[in-house]
């Protein structure tokens, strides 16, 4: 079954601890991206990456990091969390930027 | 970098009207435009696109217009149905990022009354 899995889907954390989000798909996608959700702000792209090794910047890059060496995985890490990254985070691939977007099944994260 | 307003950010109809909802872009080299349904507690998914060499694009209930002059397009649900309460989001892509970033807007809460 093709899909886009994340893990955790559930993550409460302190201020400070280092923490990695998984993201994994088995499409083959080249394009992958990373987004959070907010009440009344929609979703805002953190990073993304257009193939292996190749990674930029979104709208919100500030406090994240990514890496993508494998085309499968783009874990997110958040070095040291802070309250305002409390969100709802998305993983997303896709054959290209200009194609449909696959999204895994989020992350809830809160940082005390 | 790419704006994209969508408006409104709540529309409640009743089962069987027509809901519009619209959404402007400032990047006029824009040319690739998404339309992403989310369900309470789901993950966003895709209902229909358009690109830039279109004006209109239809999938049985639904249809999408783009106006390129005058940068916005509008997301067409005729005959609505209780199951099409959701959150919908548009989005762009646009030229000054290479084609390589998706730009939403901040999403429209549908509430489809029986």
């Amino acid at each position: 079954e093709a899909q886009v899995t994340q893990n955790p889907r559930y993550l409460i954390t302190v201020t400070g601890k280092k923490l990695t989000v998984t993201c994994s798909q088995n499409m083959n996608h080249e394009y992958m991206s990373w987004y959070r959700q907010d009440p009344g702000l929609g979703l805002r792209q953190i990073y993304y990456s257009m193939n292996v090794e190749v990674t930029d910047k979104g709208d919100v890059p500030e406090g994240y990091k990514v890496s993508r060496k494998e085309k499968r995985n783009f874990p997110l890490i958040l070095e040291s969390p802070s309250p305002n990254q409390t969100s709802l985070y998305f993983c997303a691939s896709s054959s290209t930027a200009w194609n449909e977007q696959y999204f895994g099944p989020g992350t809830r994260l809160t940082v005390t | 970098g790419e704006n994209v307003e969508q408006h409104p950010s709540t529309l409640s109809v009743q089962e069987g009207d027509s809901a519009v909802i619209k959404c402007t872009y400032s990047d006029s080299a824009s040319n690739y435009f998404p339309w992403y349904k989310q369900e309470l507690g789901k993950r966003p998914q895709l209902i229909i696109d358009i690109r830039s060499n279109v004006g209109e694009k239809k999938d049985q209930r639904i249809a999408v217009t783009l106006n390129k002059t005058a940068k916005h397009f509008s997301l067409h649900i005729t005959e609505t149905q209780p199951e099409d309460s959701a959150v919908y989001f548009c989005a762009s892509i646009g030229g000054d990022s290479g084609y390589s970033t998706l730009t939403f807007g901040k999403g429209t809460m549908l509430l489809v009354s029986p």
